[in-house]
């Protein structure tokens, strides 16, 4: 199906540990992002990209690391958690720089 | 610094009425604002996105207004539904800069039966 999905749904891991969330999407959009929800905060935003290979860094980058090889994909991986990210990740995508966003249905991720 | 205020932080309504959401801005340069629904557990969904130069769009029974002067938008939804049941969140674009997405809180919308 067309969409943007986002996996795992929900992740529970142990600090220091690393991990990966994945965002997948079918449109051949050309931008794509990486926000975090937490309560109390607008979606802040963590990394985005104008077009593979190209990636940026948004408001709190601190932590994670993007890569986007494909333009379909745009993965986000934790290197060491921390408590501190413990949040709801959203992925979201968008083919015009100025069009509404797309966003995946998110990852709860808990760090213990 | 470039903020985006809404109120009221929540609101309940019964089935049928109107509501309105209100949506306060500082963010400056200012290129678009955008109005998203997002249901529990779900990402959010656009309904509208309005540029300088337009104070209403529609989409279905959702109007959303934009004074570019006084830097103030609203929702107004019309008829609720049991599916309005949401959170509403305002978002500002910078110009020019695609990663330049101020959003608001978001306003918790419950419509009872």
């Amino acid at each position: 199906d067309a969409g943007i999905t986002q996996s795992p749904r929900y992740k529970i891991t142990e600090t220091g540990r690393q991990v990966t969330l994945m965002c997948h999407q079918t449109w051949s959009h050309s931008y794509m992002f990486w926000y975090r929800q937490d309560l109390g905060h607008g979606l802040r935003l963590i990394y985005y990209s104008a077009a593979a290979d190209i990636t940026d860094k948004g408001e709190v980058p601190d932590g994670y690391v993007v890569s986007r090889s494909k333009t379909e994909n745009f993965p986000l991986t934790l290197e060491s958690a921390t408590r501190s990210q413990t949040s709801v990740y959203f992925c979201a995508s968008t083919g015009q720089e100025y069009q509404p966003q797309h966003f995946g249905d998110g990852t709860r991720l808990s760090i213990l | 610094k470039n903020q985006v205020e809404q109120s009221p932080q929540s609101l309940i309504i019964l089935e049928g009425k109107n509501c309105t959401l209100q949506c306060n801005y500082t963010v400056s340069p200012f290129s678009n604002l955008r109005w998203y629904k997002q249901d529990t557990g779900r990402g959010p969904v656009s309904l509208t996105i309005m540029t300088f130069s337009e104070n209403t769009k529609s989409n279905g029974r959702y109007t959303a207004t934009l004074d570019a002067d006084t830097k103030q938008s609203s929702l107004h939804i019309t008829a609720s539904q049991l599916s309005d049941s949401a959170s509403y969140i305002c978002v500002v674009s910078r110009s020019y800069n695609t990663d330049k997405l101020i959003f608001g809180t978001g306003t918790r919308l419950q419509v009872f039966p």
